[in-house]
């Protein structure tokens, strides 16, 4: 059965640490995509990935990297330049552009 | 930056009744979606309509497009205690194919 995994479900980060969020696809989609929500918000772009090995910044990149090294998976780091981590993560990914994006069901990051 | 954005912000209906809310957006777009999300989980996809089209239906779901008044509506007809979620219109513009979030309609459905 196709879909999208992220783990963990929680995670919790302490003061000056870097943690990675992973995101694994089994659908065989080009583009992936990461998001953060906040209550009440809508979905904020951190980063996205067209292609293997290539990424675009987002709207919100600052305090976070990722990588994509394979089709299947795009982790996001969340880095301890993020000064404010708490927040829900959603990854997503697409056979292309403008195509309907497939979620994950998301990382709850909190702040120990 | 926020693209859309939905009206209302909530929403609460009887079972059996019809929930509309409504998604503006500001720039000229290629497509719009809606996507549900249930509490705690991801988003899943409900439709797309394209900028040529001004209505499309899927099941209990008809959702409408005007160009020209930049502007969208989701209805669910004959609402069930499973459609409580919160609905979200994205879009992506002209130029540029990131899809924009709206902030979202929490619509309750009361048995």
């Amino acid at each position: 059965d196709g879909g999208i995994t992220q783990s963990p479900k929680y995670l919790f980060r302490k003061e000056g640490q870097n943690v990675t969020l992973s995101c694994e696809q089994n659908l065989n989609h080009d583009a992936m995509y990461w998001y953060r929500q906040d209550p009440g918000q809508g979905l904020r772009l951190i980063y996205y990935s067209q292609i293997v090995n290539d990424f675009q910044k987002g709207d919100i990149a600052e305090g976070y990297s990722v990588s994509r090294e394979k089709k299947e998976s795009f982790p996001l780091t969340v880095t301890s330049a993020q000064k404010n981590p708490t927040a829900f993560y959603l990854c997503a990914s697409s056979i292309g552009e403008r195509q309907p994006q497939h979620f994950g069901d998301g990382t709850r990051l909190s702040i120990l | 930056s926020q693209q859309g954005e939905e009206d209302p912000q909530a929403l609460s209906i009887q079972e059996g009744e019809n929930a509309t809310m409504n998604c503006s957006y500001k720039t000229s777009i290629n497509n719009l979606q809606w996507y549900r999300q249930n509490s705690g989980r991801g988003l899943v996809h409900l439709i797309l309509i394209r900028s040529n089209e001004r209505e499309k239906h899927s099941g209990r779901l008809r959702v409408t497009l005007d160009t020209s008044k930049k502007s969208s509506s989701l209805l669910i007809t004959a609402s069930r205690a499973a459609d409580t979620a919160s609905y979200f219109c994205a879009t992506d513009v002209l130029r540029d194919y990131k899809l924009s979030f709206g902030a979202g309609t929490t619509v309750t459905v009361r048995a």
